[in-house]
């Protein structure tokens, strides 16, 4: 079946450590999304990426680095630098359509520091 | 900034058809209205769009004003499992090089027996 997925489910990290979230996709998506989502709160868009070898940020990228090797692959590294990671991450991708672009997302990766 | 305003939340009787309201006072001619709900701790699901018509399939209706600056969301025999935050949402530019649909806190819908 086509579809979006992320690993692990449930992440724990240790202070002053990296941790790296994996995204694939078999919907032979052009753009991936990693959003962050804490308790209450909505999405925001942490990197963006329309093409391979290429990503840009979104409002929260500081502490966040992301890397686009092949068009199915989108992995979010949470670097020792991002001061609160404890939070819900939801990968996406679309069919980057000018006019229409509906999302589809993962089911989320869930990320807590110890 | 999430373009959208919707109420942060709204009950509905089971059975009954649930309205949920939606504000883009600043949406562009050529710009879609998207709804998807997030369940509790899973990824966010895709409802419906439309741009100007009404539009309608398995799982609920959209109705847009004529001046399309806001538009409802039509659940016509809600369920408890149609709990959920629904969010309404049109793209946005975001950096330089492109656009991406930005989600608000959405409207958290209740259903009850």
């Amino acid at each position: 079946d086509g579809g979006i997925t992320q690993s692990p489910k449930y992440l724990f990290r240790k202070e002053g450590q990296n941790v790296t979230l994996s995204c694939e996709q078999n919907l032979n998506h052009d753009a991936m999304y990693w959003y962050r989502q804490d308790p209450g709160q909505g999405l925001r868009l942490i990197y963006y990426s329309q093409i391979v070898n290429d990503f840009q940020k979104g409002d929260i990228a500081e502490g966040y680095s992301v890397s686009r090797e092949k068009k199915e692959s989108f992995p979010l590294t949470v670097t020792s630098a991002q001061k609160n990671p404890t939070a819900f991450y939801l990968c996406a991708s679309s069919i980057l359509d000018r006019v229409i672009d509906t999302i589809y997302f993962g089911e989320g990766s869930w990320l807590t520091v110890v | 900034d999430a373009k959208t305003t919707q109420p942060p939340s709204m009950d509905c009787a089971e059975g009954r058809a649930a309205n949920l309201p939606c504000n883009h006072s600043t949406i562009s001619g050529n710009e879609y209205v998207y709804w998807y709900r997030q369940i509790h701790s899973q990824g966010p699901q895709y409802i419906i769009h439309g741009l100007k018509n009404n539009e309608t399939n398995e799982m609920a209706s959209l109705i847009i004003t004529e001046d399309r600056k806001s538009s409802t969301l039509i659940l016509p025999h809600a369920t408890l499992r149609d709990t959920a935050v629904y969010y309404c949402i049109v793209r946005v530019e975001i950096g330089q090089a492109g656009t991406a649909l930005i989600f608000g806190k959405g409207t958290t819908l209740s259903v009850s027996s």
